[in-house]
């Protein structure tokens, strides 16, 4: 299996631009996450999908954030407009519900740069 | 007050010697906790997960323990190699009701040396 795929790996923006962050879970899980991770504040969760549909999106900052799963295979992460401090690395996690022991797996991460 | 605190933030040790990793937290319901393994501009891998009723677990050169009464869980590296050399995470997850949520450390960077 491929794992979690992740596109872009690397994106540099200038603030103000629209962004899209794109994930492929691996196939057969049925639960997705979206992360945030800077240095100050580690990992956040922004939100998650059960069967591609959002259970969780407390973890959003903001409007300027929304995120789809439109089939099991795919999702995006929209920054719009993007903003400085939304630079950080995202990264893209899936799961296969099975109780307490499920355990996500990750992808290899976007940095995203706004400058 | 982050929920799950870790300690120290970073770590430096030479090759061949032995380290510990500590997290402590405040979680509850307490459902089980894991450590990960972040190696530099790559996502996060799971090590180990411990439920209640474990208190060690090793797996090669890492052993995690977990004291569920004082709330407290190490990581315990063996012989480190420069591979070794990586960010480590605790997350604790809690479950209520049907729902569950994660609360992430903040790691503890560990750079292994020659």
């Amino acid at each position: 299996d491929a794992g979690v795929i992740q596109s872009p790996r690397h994106e540099v923006t200038e603030m103000g631009q629209e962004v899209t962050l794109r994930c492929k879970p691996i196939s057969g899980h049925n639960s997705l996450f979206w992360y945030r991770q800077t240095m100050m504040r580690g990992l956040e969760l922004l939100i998650y999908f059960n069967n591609n549909v959002p259970i969780d999106d407390s973890g959003m900052p903001e409007d300027r954030f929304s995120a789809k799963m439109p089939n099991a295979s795919f999702s995006t992460l929209k920054i719009q407009p993007s903003e400085p401090r939304d630079s950080a690395v995202y990264f893209c996690a899936s799961r296969l519900l099975a109780g307490v022991r499920d355990e996500q797996f990750f992808g290899p991460g976007t940095r995203l740069t706004v400058l | 007050k982050n929920q799950v605190e870790q300690s120290p933030q970073s770590l430096i040790i030479l090759e061949g010697k032995n380290c510990t990793l500590q997290c402590n937290y405040t979680v509850s319901p307490f459902s089980n906790l894991r450590w990960y393994k972040q190696d530099t501009g790559r996502g996060p891998v799971s090590l180990t997960i411990m439920t209640f009723s474990e208190n060690t677990k090793s797996n090669g050169r890492y052993t995690a323990t977990l004291d569920a009464d004082t709330k407290q869980s190490s990581l315990h590296i063996t012989a480190s190699q420069l591979s070794d050399s990586a960010s480590y995470i605790c997350v604790v997850r809690k479950i209520t009701g049907t729902a569950s949520k994660l609360t992430f450390g903040t790691g503890t960077r560990l750079q292994v040396t020659l």
